[in-house]
């Protein structure tokens, strides 16, 4: 099966611009993740879908970063305006019911 | 809330030898699950092997096994007859048991591992 699938693998913008972020979960996957990992910290939850409904989004830093994932299928997370502490890595993981993280290869967000 | 601490930021050693990463964490939980996760360079990260709190013997993966000491919060990953593909990102992760399923993983800073020919 393929696994989950982010696009860009990386992506480099300018302080106060726009960057969208793409998931395409495993098919199937009901549940969707989003972490990240600020340069030399700890990867830290951001939110986490079932189909398309937020069922915990309390890891998401600010207003500044909105997460959809319309129709249950691909999800995008966007970064308006982004900031220098934006900054880092963005992993997205997909899961079954109750059964352990498929990770993608994540985003390298640089904010310049 | 939990924590997750990982007190090796780099590690090195040659192929074939063992090597062990620590990982100790802080929780007033009681069920929970542990994890060791994987990120080789420029490739996914992938679930290594899992613990579950209420068990008391040690989860193995072939040369992968744990060394979970749940008193004293420490869950430390030992890698026998190590091997080049090996070298990778590795992260410990904790995550309280749920009932609806949901897997909000609380990781450590990473220890990233070389393993030298």
């Amino acid at each position: 099966e393929a696994g989950v699938t982010q696009f860009p693998s990386h992506s480099v913008i300018e302080k106060g611009q726009t960057v969208t972020l793409r998931c395409d979960p495993i098919s199937g996957h009901d549940n969707l993740y989003w972490y990240r990992r600020v340069m030399g910290k700890e990867i830290k939850f951001l939110l986490h879908f079932v189909k398309e409904s937020k069922q915990d989004e309390s890891g998401m830093p600010n207003n500044r970063f909105l997460a959809e994932r319309t129709g249950g299928t691909y999800s995008t997370l966007k970064v308006q305006p982004a900031e220098l502490e934006d900054s880092g890595v963005y992993f997205c993981a997909s899961s079954p019911y109750n059964s352990p993280l498929h990770f993608g290869n994540g985003t390298r967000l640089t904010v310049t | 809330a939990q924590t997750v601490t990982q007190s090796q930021p780099e590690m090195s050693v040659q192929e074939a030898e063992t090597v062990t990463l620590s990982c100790t964490y802080d929780t007033s939980e009681s069920n929970y699950y542990l994890f060791w996760y994987k990120q080789p360079p420029s490739r996914q990260m992938i679930l290594v092997i899992r613990q579950e709190a209420y068990k008391q013997q040690n989860a193995t993966e072939n040369r992968f096994s744990v060394n979970f000491q749940k008193a004293a919060k420490s869950f430390s990953l030992k890698i026998s007859d190590s091997q080049l593909g090996d070298t990778a990102m590795y992260f410990c992760a904790f995550m309280k048991r749920r009932s609806q399923g949901a897997q909000k993983l609380v990781f450590g800073q990473g220890t990233r591992l070389t393993i030298n020919p």
